[in-house]
Formats: structure tokens, sequence, C-alpha cells
């Protein structure tokens, strides 16, 4: 069964940092694209973030590029997001992803439930 | 960047009956194109790819049609569990991008 579980979230000050991972199992998460995507407090989803296999390739929304860096650890089936100079609207749920096609531009075929970051002082 | 808008926002359908929710893109995606449902509180799951494919497990009540810049679902026999929020995404060219959403919601 594929499972992605995220954690890290939290409360954090405006201008703070955070670090966001996501433990994959149930497939060989080496072998997939895998991305994070945000949703604020009752608004639509927005994607965040999007990473090959080998890191060589990593794709960013405009309003947080310079900001946030996607990564991940394929050995241990990890993903990670760093987030810094955090501002009040980055707060949300966020969502990692399994990016169905393994050569990018795919859609997401599987989710996890998401954490909780929260940005105010 | 290719925006994605989704109408009505807001559609309101008896159970059993069908539901057609429309999607637009700011400019041609071919078929590159994905649904999704969420219910509150839930992570979205995939419903439809490729305009028209169900993902694995969707029941045949759900289809998707459309392709270019006009896409729609439609929802046969409306079920309890069909009343959610679904968006619909374009995975042509980045930044991905997903329509605002239409909140299904029982009449």
């Amino acid at each position: 069964e594929v499972k992605l579980v995220e954690s890290g979230g939290g409360l954090v000050q405006p201008g703070g940092s955070l670090r966001l991972s996501c433990a994959a199992s149930g497939f060989t998460s080496a072998t997939y694209w895998m991305s994070w995507i945000r949703q604020a407090p009752g608004k639509g989803l927005e994607w965040v973030a999007t990473i090959n296999q080998d890191e060589s390739k990593k794709y960013s929304m405009g309003s947080v590029k310079g900001r946030f860096t996607i990564s991940r650890d394929s050995a241990k089936n990890l993903l990670f997001l760093q987030m810094n100079s955090l501002r009040a609207e980055d707060t949300g749920i966020y969502f990692c992803a399994r990016d169905y096609y393994g050569s990018g531009l795919s859609y997401f075929d599987y989710w996890g439930q998401g954490i909780l970051v929260t940005v105010s002082s | 960047e290719i925006v994605m808008t989704q109408s009505p926002a807001t559609l309101s359908v008896s159970p059993g009956e069908r539901g057609t929710l429309s999607c637009r893109a700011s400019q041609n995606v071919n078929s590159d194109l994905a649904w999704y449902q969420q219910i509150p509180g839930q992570a979205p799951r995939l419903l439809i790819y490729g305009a028209s494919t169900r993902a694995t497990g969707i029941p045949a009540r759900f289809s998707g049609s459309g392709s270019g810049t006009e896409f729609s679902l439609t929802i046969n026999s409306l079920q309890s569990e069909d009343f959610a929020v679904y968006y619909c995404q374009q995975y042509k060219d980045w930044p991905y991008s997903f329509g605002q959403g239409t909140k299904l919601e029982i009449k």
C-alpha cells in the first residue's frame, strides 16, 4: 500500500524557518518525481514545488523561489521542504504527493494527509 | 502561466441526479488535465487523468471529457459520498496550476 506521511509542521513566527518531511512507503520513491502542494485555510490547492529522482531538476512556484527548497533522500524514501523567510500567506496545509509519470509534467496519483503550517506572531 | 478557471463555484444537485462541472484553461493543454475530489478534512483524491481516464478504483459514474481548453467532469446518479469539492489541474506545462474548485452540495 502506498503511503505518504508528512511531519515537521507547526507554529512559526514571520521570518522564521521550518523543514517539512514526507516519508514514503509501499513503493520505490527513488523512481518517482515528487511534489509539495499546499492549501491555505478555506482556499483551493496551490502547487509549491517538484523534484525529480536525482535532484537534478527542481521546479517551484514564483512566490517561494529563493525561500523554499525541495530536496530528497531517496535512500531513506524521504522528501523535504525547507521553508525560510516564512510569511503569513504561507500558512496552510502542506501535502506531499507522488507524480505519476517518471519523466516530469504529471498528475498526482497519491497524496499524504497533509501537515499544518501556521505563520503568525 | 496557464490559468485554470472552474465553474460554477457551487453546484447544488439532488442525490440521484447528475452533476456537471466545468474547467477552462487559458491556453491549450491538450488532454493533460486531471480532476481531484476533496472531502473536507481529507487529502485530495485523483479521479480522472488524461482528461477522460478514470483512476484506479473510481466508480464508472464519474466521467471526464474535453480537450484543448474546455473540460467537464460529469457525475451520474450522485451519491451522498460524492458531495465534496472538485479541482481540475493542468500538467501540460510548468508551473502546474489548479482551478479554484467547485463545491458540489446537496440540494
